[in-house]
């Protein structure tokens, strides 16, 4: 089954202990971003990926950090969490620049 | 600028009815409009999409209308059905894949 797969689903963590969020898909689709969806925001676009080794940031970028070391993979590094970073974050993949993103399930995190 | 302004913030219709949604943006370098369609405890799945060449696109009950001028574009719903009662994104991107979601649009579609 053609799917975007993150880890962990949920997640509870404390103030500045270093942690990565997972994600994988199995399209090989070259495309790949990070969002954060919090309630009145909407989803906002932390990083994306067109290719691997090639990243840019997106609109909220402060404290997050990306690599696409292989194509399938664009995991999500919270070097020092903190409780503002406390949110359901989305990992998504397109074979075409910005068509259809197929999004995963979603991470709930949560820093106390 | 780079937002993209969507209303109503939530909307109620009745069973059979036609549920719209109206999105805005200001930059005309965006040339990828699609709408998401999010249920709970889900991520938000691709329903429908159009480029600025095209004035509407139909996608069974679903029609994205889009006016290049007013740089506005729309959802309709035709015939809603309790399963629609969702949240909806619209969203825009360009030729860099960065893209702008809107706030969302929280349907309830009465039985």
């Amino acid at each position: 089954e053609a799917q975007v797969t993150q880890n962990p689903r949920y997640l509870i963590t404390v103030t500045g202990k270093k942690l990565t969020v997972t994600c994988s898909q199995n399209m090989n689709h070259e495309y790949m971003s990070w969002y954060r969806q919090d309630p009145g925001l909407g989803l906002r676009q932390i990083y994306y990926s067109m290719n691997v080794e090639v990243t840019d940031k997106g609109d909220v970028p402060e404290g997050y950090k990306v690599s696409r070391k292989e194509k399938r993979n664009f995991p999500l590094i919270l070097e020092s969490p903190s409780p503002n970073q406390t949110s359901l974050y989305f990992c998504a993949s397109s074979l075409i620049r910005g068509e259809g993103y197929t999004f995963g399930s979603g991470t709930r995190l949560t820093v106390v | 600028q780079q937002q993209v302004k969507q209303s109503p913030q939530s909307l109620i219709v009745q069973k059979g009815g036609i549920s719209i949604i109206n999105c805005a943006y200001e930059n005309t370098a965006f040339d990828y409009f699609p709408w998401y369609q999010q249920f709970p405890g889900k991520g938000p799945a691709l329903l429908i999409a159009i480029r600025p060449d095209v004035s509407e696109k139909k996608e069974g009950r679903f029609t994205i209308s889009f006016n290049k001028s007013a740089k506005q574009f729309s959802l309709h719903i035709m015939d809603s059905q309790p399963g629609d009662s969702a949240t909806y994104f619209c969203a825009a991107s360009d030729r860099d894949d960065k893209i702008i979601f809107g706030k969302g649009t929280r349907l309830h579609i009465l039985p």
